[in-house]
Formats: structure tokens, sequence, C-alpha cells
């Protein structure tokens, strides 16, 4: 089955740019089928989506985010990325990357995250 | 700011069922299909319903969903211990100017008392 495992630097400076990877075992990242996004929870906080990409070259991000962040797939590596620029305290958070799936039923959407990474700290500190 | 509301917490003795709502708007919940999530402190979030009231592979009937109108439920019964974690829905919030965003809700803590 699909797994998912994320890596990059705990600790990261005030204005300095967030580099996380998200390996992927068991499926592909260029595959046509699933989105693949990544979702932050703050400490003691709820959920927020950042973004996803699909088709290996399609994103969508959050509004809140758009103007600092930058997903892309490394399909050689079968590798997830997440690029943050401008880091501040608020970005200290507990990074997941995920595989979502997306459709149509008649007429509503759907759209989920079905396979989940553990999760990796990072702090935004000087 | 999340766009999705839940109740902080809901509790209940083992045995009995709790029910989490889920409030939301025509741009989410009142046209898009609602997903739960469990999460237990320290770990990821899991997948527990998908598409309003699906269940993926191993997860108990105990967990059930619904939605109507601009809102949506999680049941739970036969309350266990072991489902004490916060619980989260989720759904996609359709916008006209952009490409729309995926939204949480504020999240709720379970108790079995």
């Amino acid at each position: 089955q699909v797994q998912l495992q994320e890596s990059g630097p705990g600790l990261v400076k005030p204005s300095e740019t967030l580099s996380l990877t998200c390996s992927v075992s068991g499926g592909s990242v260029s595959s046509g089928s699933y989105h693949w996004s990544w979702i932050r929870q703050p400490p003691g906080k709820g959920l927020e989506w950042i973004g996803y990409i699909y088709n290996s070259a399609t994103t969508n991000y959050n509004p809140s985010l758009k103007s600092r962040v930058t997903i892309s797939v490394d399909t050689s590596k079968n590798q997830l990325s997440l690029k943050m620029m401008s880091v501040i305290a608020a970005d200290t958070a507990v990074y997941y990357c995920a595989r979502d799936r997306g459709g149509w039923t008649r007429d509503s959407y759907y759209h989920y995250m079905d396979v989940w990474g553990k999760g990796t700290t990072v702090t935004v500190s000087s | 700011q999340s766009v999705l509301t839940q109740p902080p917490s809901v509790s209940a003795a083992p045995g009995q069922k709790v029910t989490i709502s889920c409030s939301g708007s025509s741009s989410n919940i009142g046209k898009n299909h609602v997903s739960w999530y469990r999460q237990f402190p320290g770990t990821a979030p899991k997948l527990l319903i998908y598409e309003d009231n699906k269940r993926p592979s191993g997860i108990p009937d105990r967990f059930s969903g619904s939605r109507s109108g601009t809102s949506a439920t999680l049941g739970i019964t036969g309350l266990q211990t072991g489902d004490e974690a916060d619980y989260y829905c989720g759904a996609w919030h359709s916008s006209l100017t952009a490409g729309g965003r995926y939204v949480f809700g504020t999240g709720t803590k379970v108790t079995v008392l």
C-alpha cells in the first residue's frame, strides 16, 4: 500500500525558506488518479490545507498562503516537495503530506485525503 | 480561520452514542461532499468517512456520516475508550473567483466518561 514520509529541517530561521520533501512508496506521484497535498497543524490547533499538485504540474493553493508557497514533484525520485518563503513564527507547525482523491458524483464534488504521512515538525525561530 | 464549525467537545459514557456536527455554507457543505478524520494525540489524521457516508476499508460500522443542507454529522455508536480523539470534518470550498480550496472543521474532542 502507499506510504508517505515527510522530511526536512526541524528548525528554520524567520524570513528564510522552509523546504520539505515527501517520499512516496507503493505508488507514483505522477499518477493522474490522485492529487497530492500538504497540510499543516500548529501546536495545539487545527488542520490547515496548504495546497495540492496533480498531474505533476497543476497546482492549487490556499489563498492565505499562495504568495509564499510552491508545491512541486520530482518524478525521478517519486517525491513531493513544499517550499514556503519568508517564514514567520506562526508557520511553526507539524507538516503533513497526503494523497488526495477528488472527483464528481452527479452534481457534488468530493475531495478527501485517504493516505497521510506521519508528519514532520517545523519550528521557526532564530 | 476555519469556515467549518464544530463543537469543541462532546462526551458520553462507554457504549453510548455521540454525534458531532459540522456547520458550513452553500459554498462548501451545501454543494460538496464531506469527509471526516480522526486524530489521536501525536499522530497523523486518519480518514474515517468520505463522500458524506462511506467508510474506508477497516473502519467499523459504528461510525456513520450524513449531510443535509449546509451541515454534516458524524455519529459514533457503541462508544469505546479507544474512540477518545480529535475529529475533524473537511470539504471542498468552491469559489467563483479562485480555484477553490479544501477546508477543515475546527475540530471536536471526544471524551469517553
